[in-house]
């Protein structure tokens, strides 16, 4: 069965530090990663999405960026962190089989990050 | 933009079913209706999704109308444990992918 991780599950950071997040999957290959972001009391906002190795696409203009080094693994990054950045941030992964699919996605445990 | 509308709060007795409605009146033909519910500081959970044709699984059902503009997802036997943000989702087109549009979500508390 598929599992993904995330860590930390919670981080407290001070304004202007760096921000490094880990995502991996287990149990399925080439899958569909995603970053999302979640405001106290809101939905989830799209940040990031791969379908692949070094692919990487951007939903919304921030101070965040993301990398996938390895087929499982994704990296949410920061080089400075801003006050706006606080909040809980997720990561979901899915199979694309087609244009036919539906590549439902699931999600990790989370990352609740303050900025101070 | 959210494309789906719900109320946002919803209060059941426990072993009743718990029936939350969702109008996405500008869902284009071939755009999914997902259903996920999160509980309080977990990742989302993936629940049931359907395009025309209600779907029934082992945790719930999805009614859509004929006209597929609302849907309602049915908690068919409510327990303590089903408290919880349940957000009706569509999921539409993005470039080579699909994108899921959340929006604020139903908070759902079942009381014993």
């Amino acid at each position: 069965s598929q599992t993904i991780h995330q860590w930390p599950a919670t981080l407290v950071q001070p304004v202007g530090s760096p921000l490094s997040l880990e995502c991996t999957v287990e149990g399925t290959s080439n899958p569909n990663l995603y970053w999302y972001r979640q405001a106290a009391g809101r939905g989830l906002q799209l940040l990031f999405y791969s379908v692949g190795i070094g692919q990487i696409s951007s939903e919304v203009p921030q101070n965040l960026s993301a990398s996938r080094p390895q087929d499982r693994q994704f990296i949410l990054s920061s080089k400075k962190l801003l006050l706006s950045d606080s909040g809980f941030y997720l990561c979901a992964w899915s199979v694309w089989r087609g244009p036919l699919s539906t590549d439902t996605q699931y999600f990790g445990p989370g990352t609740r990050l303050t900025v101070l | 933009d959210a494309k789906t509308t719900q109320p946002p709060s919803m209060d059941c007795a426990e072993g009743r079913a718990a029936n939350l409605p969702c109008n996405h009146s500008t869902i284009s033909g071939n755009e999914y209706v997902y259903w996920y519910r999160q509980i309080h500081s977990q990742g989302p959970q993936y629940i049931i999704h359907g395009l025309k044709n209600n779907e029934t699984n082992e945790m719930a059902s999805l009614i859509i109308t004929e006209d597929r503009k609302s849907s309602t997802l049915i908690l068919p036997h409510a327990t303590l444990r089903d408290t919880a943000v349940y957000y009706c989702i569509v999921r539409v087109a993005m470039d080579s992918n699909y994108q899921l549009i959340w929006g604020a979500g139903t908070k759902l508390i079942i009381k014993p």
